[in-house]
């Protein structure tokens, strides 16, 4: 299976940008459109962020956004506020009804 | 839209468990359900998927034949089922829909506690 690589821990102040990476390989998030991002704070379930690399659920706030260049995808979070602490998860479909989890960045907010 | 999960479980290692994750407020035979493993302080797993509308099933080969997945679409409930629990199995455990034809979850159920203890 392949597999995805996150930092384990950023940091940032109110109001300041954060960016969460998540590296896979050529074959994989180089290739094809389909990391998602979830969001999921403590004690409770997580929830949709970004799809297909770069597209937002409807109604969710433009602070965060998705990017992506060459094997690595990224999530951004502007405008940082207390709420966005949490840990953050990117998954990668791949194919065939499968996906695979980074092992997930924690979020804290100073 | 609602994923209703049953309620937190406690076994002792061998015993046998069935928990339930109930759709509501969308076609549940249109939508797949994901099942994702949580333990204590760790990060999310993919587990398997079930295609209500035909039982299809795939598991991630780390889960394959250690769990069951399974639906009854007369009451719109998917099921994920153990026949000898381990202390291992002790962790949180989500149910998450996926539109047929996407390739992302976009909601989940609150997830169900399981605790394996002698």
């Amino acid at each position: 299976q392949s597999a995805l690589t996150q930092p384990a821990s950023v940091s940032g102040s109110p109001g300041q940008s954060i960016i969460i990476s998540c590296t896979g390989t050529s074959s994989d998030v180089g290739t094809y459109s389909l990391v998602s991002w979830y969001q999921q704070r403590p004690a409770t379930a997580p929830t949709l962020l970004i799809y297909e690399d770069t597209k937002r659920p409807s109604g969710l706030s433009t602070r965060f956004s998705g990017s992506k260049s060459g094997d690595t995808a990224s999530l951004t979070i502007s405008g940082l506020q207390a709420e966005d602490e949490a840990d953050y998860y990117c998954c990668l479909y791949t194919f065939s009804s499968t996906w695979v989890f980074g092992g997930g960045t924690r979020l804290t907010v100073l | 839209v609602q994923l209703v999960q049953s309620g937190a479980e406690v076994k002792k290692p061998g015993e046998s468990l069935k928990i339930s994750c109930q759709g509501s407020g969308y076609t549940f035979t249109l939508y797949w359900i994901v099942w994702a493993r949580q333990r204590p302080g760790k990060g999310l797993e993919w587990m398997g998927v079930i295609y209500p509308g035909d039982a299809d099933t795939r598991y991630n080969p780390s889960f394959q034949g250690q769990v069951t997945m399974s639906v009854d679409n007369s009451i719109a409930t998917a099921y994920l089922e153990w026949n000898n629990l381990k202390a291992s199995d002790t962790a949180m455990y989500f149910c998450a829909r996926r539109e047929d034809g996407y390739t992302f979850v976009d909601f989940w159920g609150q997830g169900t506690f399981v605790t394996v203890s002698p």
